[in-house]
């Protein structure tokens, strides 16, 4: 049963850390997106990949986040510093650029910034 | 600027009374409507795509339906594990990833 992982799950860190999250997408898939959900907002799309390549990040707040993927089974979203109004649940999903174009999304993790 | 609209926000129903969920879109050339479910602390789960005016699918309870302006979610005789929150999302001309509504949170009371 293929599926997104991510990890941690929960992350409780003071303002200023850094935080890092990682995501292994679906065995195949060439596209990979990092979103930010919250109540207020919803879900938000904060950067994407195509083939390991980044495609559009322009919903980052530049000077403090970064996504990168350093090979097709390891996707990286990091936070350097953190912030109170970081927190929020922020998934990771993956799919191909073929047909349907469907999206699988993983669990999420859950951040919390004090 | 695409935009994607969810109605009711929220919907509280009795087990056995169906009812339907609205997504309401304006996009330039739309390439797929998706509807995806979502659990507590879970991410989205894909339920459906849907890609022309007047197409349906249906799995189990649960029945979309697409014309050129909005889709509906049609619930027929909802039970409580159908409670979550549903999503709808549209992907437009391009090589643009999906746009999202800010769902509808479907509860469904035994």
């Amino acid at each position: 049963d293929a599926r997104v992982t991510q990890t941690p799950r929960h992350k409780v860190t003071e303002m200023g850390q850094e935080v890092t999250m990682r995501c292994q997408p679906i065995l195949g898939h060439n596209t990979v997106f990092w979103y930010r959900q919250t109540m207020m907002q919803g879900l938000e799309l904060l950067a994407y990949f195509r083939n390991r390549a980044p495609l559009d990040d322009s919903g980052m707040p530049k000077d403090r986040f970064s996504a990168e993927m350093p090979d097709a089974t390891l996707a990286t979203l990091k936070i350097q510093p953190s912030e109170p109004r970081d927190s929020a649940v922020y998934f990771c999903a993956s799919g191909l650029v073929r047909g349907a174009y469907e999206q699988y999304f993983g669990p999420g993790t859950r951040l919390t910034v004090t | 600027e695409d935009q994607v609209t969810q109605s009711p926000e929220a919907l509280r129903l009795q087990e056995g009374e169906s009812s339907s969920l609205n997504c309401s879109y304006t996009v330039s050339g739309l390439r797929g409507l998706f509807w995806y479910r979502q659990d507590p602390g879970k991410g989205p789960e894909f339920l459906f795509t849907l890609y022309s005016a007047g197409e349906e699918k249906e799995k189990e309870r649960l029945k979309a339906t697409l014309t050129k302006k909005e889709s509906f979610l049609h619930i027929t005789a909802p039970k409580p594990e159908d409670s979550a929150t549903y999503l709808c999302a549209v992907r437009v001309s391009g090589n643009t990833p999906l746009v999202f509504g800010k769902g509808t949170r479907l509860s469904v009371i035994a």
